[in-house]
């Protein structure tokens, strides 16, 4: 069964940095997203993406972060420059239109 | 914007018995519920899902109902075993905002042998 993929597992980082965060969706879905789940709390929807531009954003998806397909596989997640308050789990998802969403195993940002 | 609340935060049954979680949702556009399982250092998985078009769905021992009038669902796992224990998330979407599925709380399930 087809999944999603997200690399890599773990990032550690210095606050100010910029990471990139990538996913492969499921091949045949056209429609991302990205979410993060604080340790210990709900997944926060962050933003959804659709024919190479943004469909929705939350109030979180602030202008330090950006999203991008830069080829026909992958999707990825940039934050310009990381806060302490980014350490978190970023799951990619992907579906087809109106349908389930499947989750990636998620990247484990750690902010220092 | 859609509001979902989740209750209980942590539910322990017994081997055997039943479970249930409730969720209410605030925005009366939201027709997609979704329910996602999630063990610990995992992936949100999807265990079952219903639309605004139905009032009750079932696959095995987990069912999912829906109130739209009340903005209420529910999740009932019957004969639970062991391998239930996980955290359980409740999520909704609106039609124009497809996608944008605003999660629960979570409820951290504990099966008991």
């Amino acid at each position: 069964e087809p999944e999603v993929t997200q690399t890599p597992s773990h990032q550690v980082t210095q606050m100010g940095q910029e990471v990139i965060l990538r996913c492969v969706p499921i091949s045949n879905h056209l429609y991302f997203y990205w979410y993060r789940q604080i340790l210990g709390q709900k997944v926060e929807f962050l933003v959804s993406f659709y024919n190479n531009e943004i469909s929705e954003k939350s109030e979180i998806f602030d202008d330090q972060f950006s999203v991008e397909r830069p080829d026909g596989s992958n999707f990825t997640l940039k934050i310009r420059s990381t806060k302490l308050e980014d350490s978190a789990m970023y799951f990619c998802a992907s579906s087809g239109y109106q349908e389930t969403q499947y989750f990636g195993p998620g990247t484990r940002l750690l902010v220092l | 914007g859609e509001n979902v609340e989740q209750h209980p935060s942590t539910l322990s049954v017994q081997e055997g018995d039943s479970a249930v979680i409730k969720c209410t949702y605030s925005d009366s556009a939201s027709n997609y519920f979704p329910w996602y399982k999630q063990e610990l250092g995992k992936r949100p998985q999807l265990i079952i899902d219903i639309r605004s078009n139905v009032g009750e769905k079932k696959d095995q021992r987990i069912a999912v109902t829906l109130n739209k009038t009340a903005k209420h669902f529910s999740l009932h796992i019957t004969e639970t075993q062991p391998e239930d224990s996980a955290v359980y998330f409740c999520a909704a979407s609106p039609t124009d905002s497809w996608g944008k599925l605003q999660f629960g709380a979570g409820t951290q399930v504990v099966v008991t042998p």
